[in-house]
């Protein structure tokens, strides 16, 4: 089946850099995109959401990009701190039955060097 | 206010006991889903309910069930537990079901089965 939320394994950045985290899906009619953050024992914590007439959407200190053309988003994270180290999962809401699942990806675990 | 709780935190049960993990939330909201999470396959939906007074199957249903007699809980139940039922479960909720609405999720339930 098609797929969301290609992510690399691991990132390691210095503290106070930005952090880029990539994410690639397969469905080209998807239409909404939403970030989380799950820290060490915890549940998945949403971040921000994009969906598809977007192109970039900012936060607090977080960036998501979409390019359609090569089916791909981005979070950037500007200067990152400890707290934000986690796994980021980029997913996918879709219909399920009469209600709607989340599609995570693998996820990448983000890392910060002191 | 508490969001969305779950208890116990972590269980280690014996295979062929019954167990109930809870899920409470006091958001008001209408739709609430239980996922487990599992190393590779990321989080699969087992089941859902868009009202209080309705439950649906999702991707994993077998050897659980799970009740909604109000808006608020949402337990789910392992019958006879295997042990590959192994592994942490998330419930989350979200104001209306749909695609579209942005899905909490609780701390979760690490589970082991032996």
């Amino acid at each position: 089946g098609e797929s969301v939320g290609l992510h690399l394994p691991t990132l390691s950045v210095q503290e106070g850099d930005n952090s880029i985290i990539n994410c690639a899906y397969s469905n080209s009619a998807s239409d909404y995109f939403i970030w989380y953050k799950q820290e060490s024992g915890k549940g998945p914590q949403f971040i921000i959401d994009i969906r598809s007439n977007m192109d970039k959407r900012q936060g607090q200190r977080v960036t998501v990009l979409l390019n359609k053309t090569v089916k791909h988003l981005s979070l950037q994270i500007a200067a990152t701190q400890p707290g934000d180290s986690a796994v980021y999962f980029c997913a996918e809401p879709r219909r399920y039955s009469s209600a709607s699942k989340i599609i995570f990806g693998s996820g990448t675990r983000l890392s910060i060097r002191p | 206010i508490a969001g969305i709780t779950q208890a116990p935190t972590s269980q280690i049960l014996a295979a062929g006991r019954r167990m109930t993990l809870r899920c409470t939330q006091d958001m008001r909201h209408n739709a609430m889903y239980w996922y487990r999470q599992d190393l590779g396959l990321g989080l699969r939906l087992i089941h859902y309910s868009n009202t209080a007074g309705t439950t649906g199957k999702g991707e994993v249903p077998d050897g659980y069930s799970v009740s909604r007699a109000n808006t608020d809980d949402f337990p789910l139940t392992l019958a006879s537990a295997v042990p590959s039922q192994t592994s942490v479960y998330f419930c989350a909720s979200s104001a209306l079901a749909g695609e579209h609405n942005e899905q909490f999720f609780g701390p979760g339930t690490r589970l082991t089965v032996l």
